[in-house]
């Protein structure tokens, strides 16, 4: 079973710093997906960026980008120029491809933007 | 194009009735999926269902809750004989094809047992 691992409860950063998100996972699948999702206070899940695991280059989305270690079973989020907008929990999540693609998720973190 | 539809957005039981949950999927799209998220945790997978089939409900607990996803109309979560542990967030997500990546979450339904 695939297990999602955040270590981090909550995190704050100020307005326009630069802040990472740590998550790691466990799987004995070769193919997989990872994500973050992001959840306002409105509670709507909303898809912030996505990595295949066969691909090697990193992926980024205007401010957000991870940091993708195969290897060491990793995938940080790095947000870059915070607005406080991005106040949210975080979650990242697993999915291994193929069919029946359920999620796991992570505990989540709390992210809060200050002034 | 409307996105995932769930309803009510929050319900209120008391112990011992039953709780209907309701999700109309993405037009186009016939995988759902239903996942719990506990005060204070991440969501929980709990069921998938195409029209019609349950294809897997491995995080389902074994009494007392029940989904379907009929030929037409929205699915159904339903939870008998509901109990303050159930207090959640339910959320639904839809997908177009069964490994479709992009699972597309409703506003979730927050169920409160009083």
């Amino acid at each position: 079973a695939q297990t999602v691992t955040q270590s981090q409860p909550e995190m704050s950063v100020q307005e326009a710093e630069t802040v990472t998100l740590s998550c790691t996972y466990d799987t004995s699948e070769s193919n997989y997906y990872l994500f973050w999702y992001k959840q306002p206070p409105s509670r709507q899940m909303i898809l912030v960026i996505r990595q295949e695991a066969y691909k090697q280059q990193n992926a980024t989305e205007n401010r957000f980008s991870v940091n993708f270690q195969k290897a060491a079973k990793s995938f940080s989020l790095k947000i870059s120029d915070s607005q406080l907008g991005d106040t949210a929990m975080y979650f990242c999540a697993f999915m291994h491809t193929g069919t029946a693609s359920k999620l796991t998720f992570g505990t989540g973190t709390r992210l809060q933007v200050t002034l | 194009n409307a996105g995932v539809m769930q309803n009510p957005r929050h319900l209120v039981r008391r112990r011992g009735q039953e709780a209907r949950l309701r999700c109309s999927p993405m037009k186009g799209h016939s995988h759902v999926y239903w996942y719990r998220q506990l005060p204070e945790e991440g969501l929980k997978f709990m069921v998938y269902l195409q029209k019609e089939n349950i294809i897997d409900e491995s995080g389902m607990p074994k009494e007392r809750f029940s989904a379907e996803f009929p030929k037409e109309g929205p699915s159904i979560l339903r939870i008998q004989q509901v109990v303050r542990g159930d207090s959640a967030a339910y959320f639904c997500a839809s997908s177009f094809r069964p490994d479709d990546y992009e699972q597309y979450f409703g506003p979730g339904t927050r169920l409160t047992v009083t």
